[in-house]
């Protein structure tokens, strides 16, 4: 079975700090990653994958993330954050015997000016 | 390329009635699946559905139920509604379904149960 862990229901970090949240997953076998944005009254929307291509996976508006199958962990990340950013985000795993995602509980990141 | 759409936006509901939602994909997109959303709960998966045919399901009671057109379209249900099932219910839609598909999500249908 597959399941994936958000650390921190709640992110709060300034303007142009770093963005820091965390993703640990479990499964059996090889995963696929996702991290996905929601914005209030919207639905989510892809921010990057992880597909067992390279594990440094960059993806839109400036976000980054890390597959690392040691640690089974799959940070997200971005360098500045914009008060742009604030939302709630969600990992999520599948794997190629299922075709099923699972999502974390998600976290919510707060930019204060 | 026009997005997913799911009608109705809002719904408000008694204990016990039943309730339909739709879900129209994204041209070409012959998965669907469906989501509830709770702030306790997060995103839980209900059902995919795939070429008419529901390829995968949730831990959700015989209650939740859907379907899906020849033209990909879908519809869940939900009979004899509980307090309980109130929730933003969101689809997602993909290509080919394959699990490293990206799945596009539509704006969600909040249901409340009074």
């Amino acid at each position: 079975a597959q399941s994936v862990t958000q650390l921190g229901s709640h992110v709060s970090v300034s303007e142009g700090a770093l963005v820091l949240l965390r993703c640990n997953y479990s499964s059996s076998v090889p995963p696929y990653l996702f991290w996905y944005v929601q914005y209030p009254n919207q639905g989510l929307q892809l921010l990057l994958k992880y597909t067992s291509a390279a594990t440094l996976v960059k993806g839109i508006n400036g976000f980054e993330a890390e597959f690392k199958k040691s640690e089974t962990s799959f940070h997200l990340t971005k360098p500045s954050a914009h008060m742009s950013d604030a939302a709630e985000y969600f990992c999520a795993v599948s794997t190629n015997t299922g075709n099923q995602f699972y999502f974390g509980t998600g976290t919510s990141l707060t930019v204060i000016p | 390329k026009a997005g997913v759409t799911q009608t109705p936006r809002y719904l408000i509901k008694t204990r016990g009635q039943q309730v339909t939602l739709s879900c129209s994909p994204i041209s070409g997109h012959r998965s669907v699946s469906w989501y509830q959303q709770t702030p306790g709960q997060g995103l839980q998966f209900l059902f995919e559905y795939f070429s008419e045919t529901q390829r995968n399901k949730g831990n959700f009671p015989g209650r939740f139920s859907g379907r899906q057109f020849s033209n990909s379209r879908s519809e869940m249900n939900v009979s004899t509604l509980e307090l309980g099932d109130s929730a933003l219910y969101l689809c997602a839609t993909s290509s080919g379904g394959q699990s490293t598909d990206t799945q596009y999500f539509g704006p969600g249908t909040r249901l409340t149960v009074l």
